[in-house]
């Protein structure tokens, strides 16, 4: 079974600077995807990044960006120039990449790191 | 409406009880999703609906019931709860198997409690 791990209970950054959020996870497949979600206080989850495991590539989207390293099983999120609006809770996920089965469809969470930015 | 709706969005309940959550998605999905969320624990996976067909039941209590009448809605049934059964209820959707449709979208959530 797939686990993930954030490290993290709870980070905290300065408007305008950096932070990297941590995530490892477990699994003995090839083919896989990695998301990153994103949950503020008014608890609608939506999805902030995602990465395939064949891509070595690392995904981006505007300030978010992940470093993906597939041996080591590491997917860090970097947030640069932190604005009041990334305050959240973030989550790390799994996803099996096969195509078949009920099982395929279901995202593995991280408990989550909270993350708080200062003004 | 646009996205994934769900209601109500805060519940309180007795263990005697019976109540029903809905969720409705606005995307056009054909896959459905109830979620857990309790403090401190990884989001669990509840149930998975595809094209209206259960695909999954992640060891959940009978307690909990689910209901897809169609690919556009979702319900959760529920009757004699337990107080540990208070959470953050999530519904989601998806498009469906392939992989290029693979983002779940959420719904706000129903914050239940049970006393």
């Amino acid at each position: 079974a797939q686990t993930v791990t954030q490290s993290q209970p709870e980070m905290s950054v300065q408007e305008a600077e950096t932070v990297t959020l941590s995530c490892t996870y477990d699994t003995s497949e090839s083919d896989y995807y990695l998301f990153w979600y994103k949950q503020p206080p008014s608890r609608q989850m939506i999805l902030v990044i995602r990465q395939e495991a064949y891509k070595q590539q690392n995904a981006t989207e505007n300030r978010f960006s992940v470093n993906f390293q597939k041996a080591a099983k590491s997917f860090s999120l970097k947030i640069s120039d932190s604005q009041l609006g990334d305050a959240a809770m973030y989550f790390c996920a799994y996803r099996s990449g096969g195509n078949s089965g009920g099982s395929n469809y279901k995202l593995t969470f991280g408990k989550g790191t909270l993350l708080t930015v200062n003004p | 409406e646009t996205g994934v709706t769900q209601t109500p969005r805060h519940l309180v309940m007795g263990m005697t009880n019976k109540k029903s959550l809905k969720c409705e998605q606005h995307l056009g999905h054909n896959a459905m999703y109830w979620y857990k969320q309790s403090a401190k624990k990884p989001l669990e996976l509840m149930f998975v609906y595809s094209l209206e067909e259960r695909v999954e039941n992640n060891s959940v209590p009978s307690r909990f019931s689910p209901e897809c009448p169609n690919s556009s809605h979702l319900f959760l049934h529920l009757h004699t709860l337990q107080p540990e059964d208070s959470a953050l209820y999530l519904c989601a959707s998806s498009q469906g198997e392939a992989s290029w449709t693979i983002e779940q979208f959420f719904g706000p959530g129903t914050r239940l409690t049970v006393l």
